[in-house]
């Protein structure tokens, strides 16, 4: 099946560090990814949604400047997260539509942990 | 903005017997219905896809119900195992402009030997 993998899985960082999460499709094109946070116990958040080539769209009041996310080409999407603090520690996940089905496929995950 | 809602939260069963999970959502236009699993700290795994206009899908021991006009899905799994045990989760497009994909809670599940 189609496989998305992302990386790393697991970042402990110091506050005031930048760090990029990617996200591959393996073995299909994605011209859409979406990328969510999810907090203990609860369900995924919708971050942003990237299409490629383009800029991403942003939810309500998900900080565009915080949360940089770059698509530039079908197969890769990457999400920095600018000058991180601990309340951006969470679960990061990312997805990718494959474009002849329309299914989703998610990464396994990212957890970051800033001290 | 549509809601979606699982129920139960947490449910606990025998090895063996067999799990509903039910998925409720406000707005009935959408585009498709996705259940997911996802085992702690990892990512999803898409489970079963059903497109607005079909009914049901089925794989292996499980299989999904879609009533779009009343906005509810139902996943059956059957004779439930304890690698079953994980969290459920139900998602749902919206169609057109307004494709995003929005998450039910979960369902989490326990299968007990």
């Amino acid at each position: 099946g189609a496989v998305v993998s992302q990386h790393p899985s697991r970042v402990i960082c110091k506050s005031g560090t930048s760090v990029k999460i990617e996200c591959r499709s393996l073995d299909f094109q994605a011209t859409t990814m979406f990328w969510y946070r999810q907090f203990p116990k609860q369900s995924l958040m919708l971050m942003a949604t990237s299409n490629e080539g383009s800029k991403a769209t942003y939810e309500q009041g998900v900080e565009k400047d915080k949360f940089l996310i770059n698509h530039a080409s079908l197969t890769l999407s990457t999400l920095t997260v600018a000058s991180a603090h601990p309340e951006d520690s969470s679960f990061y996940i990312c997805s990718a539509r494959d474009a002849t089905n329309e299914k989703l496929f998610f990464g396994s995950g990212t957890q970051l942990s800033v001290l | 903005k549509q809601e979606v809602t699982q129920i139960p939260a947490a449910l606990s069963v025998p090895e063996g017997e067999n799990l509903v999970l039910n998925c409720s959502f406000t707005d009935s236009a959408i585009y498709n219905l996705q259940w997911f699993r996802q085992d702690p700290g990892k990512g999803l795994t898409s489970l079963l896809l059903i497109q607005s206009s079909q009914r049901e899908q089925t794989s292996g021991r499980l299989n999904a119900s879609l009533d779009k006009s009343s906005g509810r899905s139902t996943l059956y799994i059957a004779a439930s195992q304890p690698g079953d045990s994980a969290t459920y989760l139900c998602a749902v497009t919206g169609v057109g402009g307004n494709n995003r994909l929005a998450f039910g809670k979960g369902n989490q599940v326990v299968v007990i030997p």
